[in-house]
């Protein structure tokens, strides 16, 4: 199975401040005939359950705020928060989809206002 | 409304079954793949088991192989999850979820959620 690695665990951003979240593979998640990074990051808020947030390792999805981004290809990868807004608080996961149907979650970043 | 709806979580002794629904609407139920992902009290994200829309078949997490079986009723636009055997490890809000891709003939297909249910709570306990 490939393992995705999170870093940090946890982390908190004063407001308006930029946030930044890694994601490692362990092995190449970009599949080479299309140039696409099999790739997925979610939003969860307590209580709830995840929302899509990124896929193909940059494309927001539908709805989403212009200020999440993610970037990387390969085996490491970025989302970015621009401007930290309150209601961004939650567990950010990465989820790889390279090895469909066996896909395997990052183990979460929980994200804090400072 | 595009949704999903989960039941048929509980409490359960170990060793017990329960079987878990989740009905969904909004979407053309038949042209998706759906899964089970689960999470444990406090813990994260881990994928149990998905099925295709196109022909069916079934793939599982090692740690529920042989255990847990899933199904779909296309005509009643539900998804099933048999839960055998049960151990306290299983204890976890079991979520539904809908690939974000439309199955293709032949196609592997590409597995990340752009739809999930509010979840169901699995506990297992003596």
């Amino acid at each position: 199975d490939i393992v995705m690695t999170q870093s940090p665990d946890s982390l908190a951003v004063s407001l308006g401040e930029r946030a930044t979240i890694n994601c490692k593979s362990s092995q190449t998640i970009l599949y080479n005939s299309n140039n696409k990074n099999y790739l997925a990051w979610y939003q969860q808020k307590p209580g709830q359950p995840p929302k899509l947030l990124i896929y193909w390792a940059s494309t927001r999805e539908s709805g989403v705020p212009d200020r999440f981004s993610g970037s990387g290809s390969g085996t490491d990868f970025t989302l970015t928060i621009s401007s930290l807004q309150a209601e961004d608080v939650a567990v950010y996961y990465c989820q790889q989809y390279y090895t469909t149907p066996s896909i395997t979650f990052g183990q979460g970043t929980r994200l804090e206002i400072k | 409304e595009v949704q999903l709806v989960e039941s048929g979580g509980g409490m359960v002794q170990p060793g017990g079954s329960l079987r878990l629904s989740c009905a969904a609407s909004g979407f053309t139920f038949t042209s998706y793949a759906m899964n089970w992902v689960r999470q444990a009290p406090g813990k994260g994200l881990e994928w149990v088991s998905g099925i295709r829309a196109n022909d069916g078949s079934t793939h599982y997490a090692d740690s529920v192989k042989g255990r847990f079986t899933i199904s779909r009723d296309n005509s009643k636009n539900t998804l099933y999850l048999q839960v055998n055997s049960l151990r306290a490890e299983d204890t976890a809000v079991y979520y539904c979820a809908k690939v974000g891709v439309g199955d293709r003939p032949g196609r592997v297909g590409v597995w990340y959620f752009d739809l999930w249910g509010r979840g169901t709570l699995v506990t297992v306990s003596s």
